[in-house]
């Protein structure tokens, strides 16, 4: 596998279910994201790992929960979600941006939810 | 106001045309600005990387102009495989990117 992989590819979940996304990077990044994309909106920036550590959180409400157990995976642990989270969810992976300077971001094919 | 800000378009035009995309930043912080380019229903790609001096790469050519916080995208000779929506990305030091929400392109045959 190269790049950036994303599973589910497509997951539908009612309110009360638990579910988790898994993004794995094979490109030796050290940074990982999560990004939200509704329809007509910009790309959300939701979470920021870098090394492991959790390093921004953008105000994301508590039934979103990531883990990031080491530099090449992270989940999203999804619980009680409200129909209006049903979006396309993006991880994406760079370079730490203090050492690479540009921190272009490599973007997995996303996890499209759709929250009955 | 938004941090980056786009015409949504569409933008409709025939194979072979120029066409210019504009985006505007906010944070006079801002530090790499790129283009990315998004396939419906498919993840960001990145383009280009936008700096000052301009750059070209084939038939695509970025500006930034630091001073009125403005980035463009030049685009010519116009291809069918160019439709796409095209993503104004600014990125604030150690922060992640922050997107503009896209031109959409529709070039015709």
């Amino acid at each position: 596998e190269t790049g950036v992989t994303q599973t589910p590819r497509h997951l539908v979940m009612g309110m009360t279910n638990k579910k988790s996304l898994k993004c794995e990077q094979h490109l030796g990044h050290n940074a990982m994201y999560w990004y939200k994309q509704s329809a007509k909106k910009p790309l959300e920036l939701m979470f920021v790992y870098n090394f492991k550590e959790q390093t921004e959180n953008n105000s994301v409400p508590s039934r979103f929960s990531p883990e990031c157990p080491n530099s090449s995976h992270l989940f999203l642990h999804l619980h009680t979600l409200q129909p209006e989270d049903s979006a396309l969810y993006l991880c994406a992976s760079s370079q730490d941006s203090a050492t690479s300077g540009t921190n272009e971001q490599f973007f997995g094919p996303g996890t499209r939810l759709t929250v009955l | 106001r938004k941090e980056v800000e786009q015409d949504p378009g569409p933008f409709n035009v025939p194979e072979g045309a120029t066409v210019a995309f504009n985006c505007t930043y906010s944070n006079s912080a801002s530090q790499s600005f790129f283009w990315y380019r998004q396939d419906c229903r498919k993840e960001p790609k990145l383009l280009m990387s936008v700096y000052s001096s301009g750059n070209e790469d084939g038939r695509f050519t970025a500006q930034l102009n630091r001073a009125s916080q403005y980035i463009s995208l030049l685009i010519r000779d116009s291809k069918l495989s160019d439709s796409a929506t095209y993503l104004c990305v600014v990125n604030l030091g150690r922060r992640a990117l922050t997107f503009g929400s896209g031109t959409r392109l529709q070039v015709q045959p």
